[in-house]
């Protein structure tokens, strides 16, 4: 595609549910970024990856946040037992090789509501 | 851990000034660091990189400076325009080590909310 696509770009649920957000790279790129932003805030790194395989997972809040990216695509980010702590804009981002060196692109954003 | 920060957390210009947005950042072990622009409700878009060995980097009116053994970073915007107004973010990735710490992630500072006025 001609950017990063993330979807959906709103998500209000409601405490305790389950939501998956999903991040489309552009085409061709192998590293993978998830980053979640605080009103206020800059983002803050949550997982990297590199090709099918998460490379870096340590900014993972807890374990109620997992994701994947079966075939070195797409990924999806998904939050159990949502918390009203979560509420953030959850950003993507995708680069040609791998971190180094190689211009990261961001998508714009999922803005996820927690009631 | 790093820490990034950036000074002034707003500021208001009229159009036409030079100004400058500061980082600063604590671990001086950094592979490179990066400036960003954020538009209201959109995705980051990377403006300028610098590797840990250079000095500057420049592009069009914009202009960063790394001074990595005091942890510093400055943006320079030469002769601004309503159309920069934006928050700026500044980001540090640091030399991937043993202790966990890979090139993948970013540390990102706060911010500066930047409006140019007519």
């Amino acid at each position: 595609g001609a950017g990063v696509s993330q979807t959906p770009s709103n998500k209000v649920t409601e405490k305790g549910k389950y939501v998956e957000l999903r991040c489309d790279p552009i085409s061709g790129h192998t590293a993978l970024y998830w980053y979640r932003q605080s009103l206020g805030q800059g983002p803050e790194f949550l997982i990297y990856f590199q090709g099918t395989g998460a490379a870096d997972d340590s900014g993972l809040p807890n374990d109620r946040f997992f994701a994947v990216r079966p075939e070195g695509s797409v990924s999806t980010l998904k939050i159990q037992r949502t918390e009203r702590g979560d509420s953030a804009v959850y950003l993507c981002a995708s680069s040609l090789v791998g971190p180094l060196n190689t211009e990261a692109f961001f998508g714009q954003g999922t803005r996820l509501t927690v009631v | 851990k790093q820490e990034v920060t950036q000074i002034p957390a707003a500021l208001s210009v009229p159009e036409g000034e030079n100004l400058v947005l500061n980082c600063s950042f604590t671990d001086s072990a950094i592979y490179n660091l990066q400036w960003f622009r954020q538009d209201p409700g959109k995705g980051l878009t990377s403006l300028l990189l610098i590797q840990s060995s250079q000095r500057e980097q420049t592009s069009g009116r914009l202009n960063a400076s790394l001074d990595k053994s005091s942890g510093r970073s400055t943006l320079y915007i030469a002769a601004s325009q309503p159309g920069d107004s934006a928050t700026y973010l500044c980001a540090v990735r640091l030399i991937a080590n043993a202790g966990g710490t890979s090139y993948g992630k970013l540390t990102f500072g706060q911010g500066t909310i930047l409006t140019v006025h007519p």
